[in-house]
């Protein structure tokens, strides 16, 4: 079974700091990797995801994860953050996308808090 | 595109009663919906698959007598926390995968019972 780690359960930085969430996955022959936003009180918004080819991958409001098979590791990134960056981020594994939908494994979520 | 919407957003039920939770797709057709449930500051536990047209597949510890799952077209799902109690109070999120497989999340839906 698939298993994500997120080791940080909460990251504090600065405005206009950059910030790395760290994930990490348990190997399996096909992954599928995506990061997810949750603001209080809403349901997950997508953030960026990787299905295959360039291991490095740009999402929405500046995000970008690059993919790691040695290490296993996909984490993401943001150069410049904002306050509105304050949030919730989850990120996900699907051992296989397939028509009918394929379970994802969350991460158990990293608190990103923005300050001024 | 690709917008999964959820009713009510917010409910408050006295315990023992029921309460329905909708989960839709309304621009696309949904093969799969997924139920979760979100304790504060907690990451998301899926509690059942459903497809459209069967049965759902729960998760292991989730009691399918107490929270049902209707699947009845390929744009509506419904999750019925049955004689709900305080500790069903939860925040439960929907998601619909389209034909590629991707989840869709849905707003969630905030249950406090009284």
């Amino acid at each position: 079974a698939q298993s994500v780690t997120q080791l940080d359960s909460q990251v504090p930085v600065f405005e206009e700091a950059p910030v790395e969430l760290r994930c990490n996955y348990s190997s399996s022959v096909s992954v599928y990797l995506f990061w997810y936003v949750q603001y209080p009180n809403q349901g997950l918004q997508l953030l960026l995801k990787y299905l295959s080819g360039s291991t490095l991958v740009k999402g929405i409001n500046g995000f970008e994860a690059e993919f790691n098979k040695s290490q296993t590791s996909f984490h993401l990134r943001k150069p410049s953050v904002h306050i509105s960056d304050t949030a919730e981020y989850f990120c996900a594994a699907s051992a296989k996308l397939t028509g009918g939908g394929n379970k994802l494994t969350f991460g158990t979520g990293t608190q990103l808090k923005v300050e001024l | 595109g690709a917008v999964v919407s959820q009713h009510p957003s917010r409910v408050i039920c006295k315990s023992g009663t029921s309460v329905k939770i909708e989960c839709r797709s309304l621009d696309f057709q949904a093969t799969t919906m997924f139920w979760y449930r979100q304790f504060p500051k907690q990451s998301l536990m899926l509690m059942a698959t459903s497809n459209e047209g069967s049965k759902a597949t729960y998760e292991q510890g989730v009691e399918k007598d107490k929270f049902l799952i209707n699947h009845a077209s390929l744009t509506l799902s419904t999750l019925t926390v049955t004689s709900a109690h305080p500790e069903d109070s939860s925040f439960y999120i929907c998601s619909a995968t389209g034909d590629r497989g991707e989840q869709y999340f849905g707003p969630g839906t905030r249950l406090t019972v009284t």
